[in-house]
């Protein structure tokens, strides 16, 4: 198994771009999260989902956009990124509600 | 709303010392606890969880943690540290009624010299 897979692992962006970041998973995991890690400030939840065809906000949605329309796979856009984008992201699934989450490896991403 | 504390940036321990990672919560009602550790460049990997049970609860590479309830404490413990201990460690919290949402400490970075 891969296990959660995020692409692309770098990338550098201008303000104003627009991109996606790719995370699947192939575990068949109904919950899908992504974080951002920002020194200091551990992980900070973003978006999630609970299944496909649904998703919700979590701590610091503003500026990301996210869709569930299958299980294995959960992107986040940036619609116009911003400095304060520059972070590293991380994708995580999980099975169950009480089951530890499974992260993948990062997307680290400078806006310049 | 939940919340959890990891007072210290950094623990410094010598090689075969115990080693103590704090955590405290803040939930509405029953906790869920997690502990996760990352290595350079890595995503987080699952340490061991609390959810019901023994408070003492026992998980990967020899670490442990005690659910305390009246001191709302899940401190990360493990006996003898190894230099590949050497990592940032992360606990976690999810309020048993706020489904996908898990609030994280900011970390604490463990240094273990040989």
């Amino acid at each position: 198994n891969a296990g959660v897979t995020q692409t692309p692992k770098f990338q550098v962006l201008k303000t104003g771009q627009s991109m996606t970041l790719q995370c699947a998973q192939d575990m068949n995991h109904e919950y899908m999260s992504w974080y951002r890690q920002d020194p200091g400030m551990g992980l900070r939840l973003i978006h999630y989902s609970v299944g496909a065809g649904i998703t919700d906000q979590g701590e610091v949605p503003n500026g990301y956009n996210v869709s569930r329309s299958t299980t294995e796979d959960f992107p986040l856009r940036l619609l116009s990124a911003a400095p304060s984008q520059t972070s590293v992201y991380f994708c995580a699934s999980r099975p169950q509600q009480n089951q530890p989450q499974h992260f993948g490896d990062g997307t680290r991403l400078s806006i310049l | 709303a939940q919340s959890v504390a990891q007072p210290e940036d950094q623990v410094n321990v010598a090689e075969g010392n115990p080693l103590t990672v704090k955590c405290t919560y803040s939930v509405s009602g029953n906790p869920y606890l997690f502990w996760y550790v990352q290595y350079p460049n890595r995503g987080l990997q699952f340490l061991l969880k609390y959810i019901t049970g023994d408070n003492l609860v026992k998980g990967s590479y020899g670490f442990e943690a005690e659910f305390n309830k009246s001191q709302t404490s899940f401190h990360l413990k493990k006996p003898s540290a190894l230099v590949s201990d050497s990592a940032l460690y992360f606990c976690a919290v999810r309020d048993a009624d706020s489904w996908g949402k898990f609030q994280f400490g900011a970390g604490t970075q463990v240094v273990v010299t040989p």
